[in-house]
């Protein structure tokens, strides 16, 4: 198993850009989940879905952030317009609904917006 | 929603001696409890968990202990080594199935 796959790893823009992290969970975890680690705040969860459904948003900071789940195998992960305090490294796990609850990391996209 | 506490925020330990961590939670309801180890740019690992049904769980040097009635739970390492040295983060899962982690750990083996 490949475990959870994210891209890009490594992700430098400019303030006003549009930036897209993507997400692939393991085969067969139904429930998805995207943190944001910073040294400030610690690990934050932003959004998760269950069977690609989102369940709970209200990790969300603003409108700027937005998240989909097309199907089962696939999640992005949206910053339009990006800021300098969006700089942070932005994680994805998966799990299975109803259990076991163990939940598995991405490697990570490091994102730095100048 | 769940509060997860987290102490010490530091911790700085002589190769060979123990390392406890300590978290407290705050929801009743939650019913699981892992503990994550992440090394420098790293991604967060699961090292060890444990349920509302168990009071205690030992993975060779690790183990977790768990305290319902104080809502407290916490992780023991025993004979540290130096690739013990990372942050350690606490989580606790509810019926909604959201982790809320602690703040973390910063652990250091001194050789």
């Amino acid at each position: 198993d490949a475990g959870v796959i994210q891209s890009p790893r490594h992700e430098v823009t400019e303030m006003g850009q549009e930036v897209t992290l993507r997400c692939k969970p393991i085969s067969g975890h139904n429930s998805l989940f995207w943190y944001r680690q910073t040294m400030m705040r610690g690990l934050e969860l932003l959004i998760y879905f269950n069977n690609n459904v989102p369940i709970d948003d209200s990790g969300m900071p603003e409108d700027r952030f937005s998240a989909k789940m097309p199907n089962a195998s696939f999640s992005t992960l949206k910053i339009q317009p990006s800021e300098p305090r969006d700089s942070a490294v932005y994680f994805c796990a998966s799990s299975s609904l109803g259990g076991p609850y163990e939940q598995y990391f991405g490697p990570g996209t490091r994102l730095t917006v100048t | 929603g769940e509060n997860v506490e987290q102490h010490p925020s530091t911790l700085s330990v002589q190769e060979g001696d123990s390392a406890v961590i300590k978290c407290t939670y705050s929801d009743s309801a939650s019913n699981y409890f892992p503990w994550y180890k992440q090394e420098l740019g790293k991604r967060p690992q699961l090292i060890i968990d444990i349920r509302s049904n168990v009071g205690e769980k030992k993975d060779q040097r690790i183990a977790v202990t768990l305290n319902k009635t104080a809502k407290h739970f916490s992780l023991h390492i025993t004979e540290t080594q130096p690739e013990d040295s990372a942050v350690y983060f606490c989580a606790a899962i509810s019926n909604d199935y959201k982790l809320s982690f602690g703040a973390g750990t910063t652990v250091t083996v001194r050789a």
